[in-house]
């Protein structure tokens, strides 16, 4: 099931630098996307989310972008801290579904200090 | 910050024998969910819940598994014979409702190992 991709396992960044980490996705019924935060031994934590009516929402230093011609969407860390080293899990739902999430694979962020 | 509590930590099992996951959803939320992430594999999609019922389950939601809502607070998930494969981080979500812009909030995880 590969209806969300995050085709990035991994990303290394300089702190202060901006981290943009990349999400495709291929069920042109999701509606509604979201962006979670996963540190070792501990559950996703909501980080920023978007409706497919909107193409930009921001939350200080987090932008996620949305493009749905190209069904792909991006988060943006600027600027970047090493706090924010972590997994990051792109999620997708549908309102059909009940809003369940259908999950990307994660990125890791590293940022080095 | 109210935050979905899960219980136990880590449970090691039998195979064969019957597990139960418990879940404590934040207090105002109405729906809630189960998901579970095998090793090395993608966040998956097991079970909906909302007015005492299942509003939605996935193919791996089959007849050895089963939900409820005890009480007031607590969600449990319970798998009734457990398999090699049932080995994985479960995690519980709930939501105040079931529509956008009502993101999903998640436990830390039941990691169930099963021998």
């Amino acid at each position: 099931d590969q209806q969300v991709k995050q085709n990035s396992p991994s990303l290394s960044v300089q702190e202060g630098r901006i981290s943009i980490l990349n999400c495709d996705y291929t069920n042109s019924m999701f509606d509604y996307f979201l962006w979670y935060k996963k540190y070792p031994a501990e559950g996703p934590t909501f980080l920023i989310s978007i409706s497919s009516i909107k193409d930009k929402n921001e939350d200080g230093r987090f932008t996620v972008f949305l493009n749905k011609s190209a069904k792909h969407l991006s988060l943006h860390i600027v600027p970047s801290q090493p706090g924010d080293s972590a997994v990051y899990f792109c999620a997708a739902s549908a309102r059909g579904s009940n809003y369940k999430l259908t999950f990307g694979k994660g990125t890791l962020l590293t940022v080095n200090p | 910050e109210p935050e979905v509590t899960q219980t136990p930590s880590h449970q090691v099992t039998q195979m064969g024998q019957e597990v139960i996951l418990r879940c404590v959803p934040i207090s105002n939320h109405l729906y809630f969910y189960w998901y579970r992430q095998i090793l090395g594999q993608k966040v998956e999609f097991l079970v909906s819940f909302y007015n005492n019922e299942i509003s939605e389950k996935s193919e791996i939601f089959d007849d050895q598994f089963s939900v409820e809502r005890p009480d007031g607070s607590n969600f449990t998930l319970k798998i009734r014979s457990t398999k090699l494969e049932d080995s994985a981080m479960y995690f519980c979500a709930s939501s105040e409702a079931p529509r956008m812009n009502q993101p999903q909030h998640f436990g830390d995880g039941t990691r169930l190992s099963i021998l």
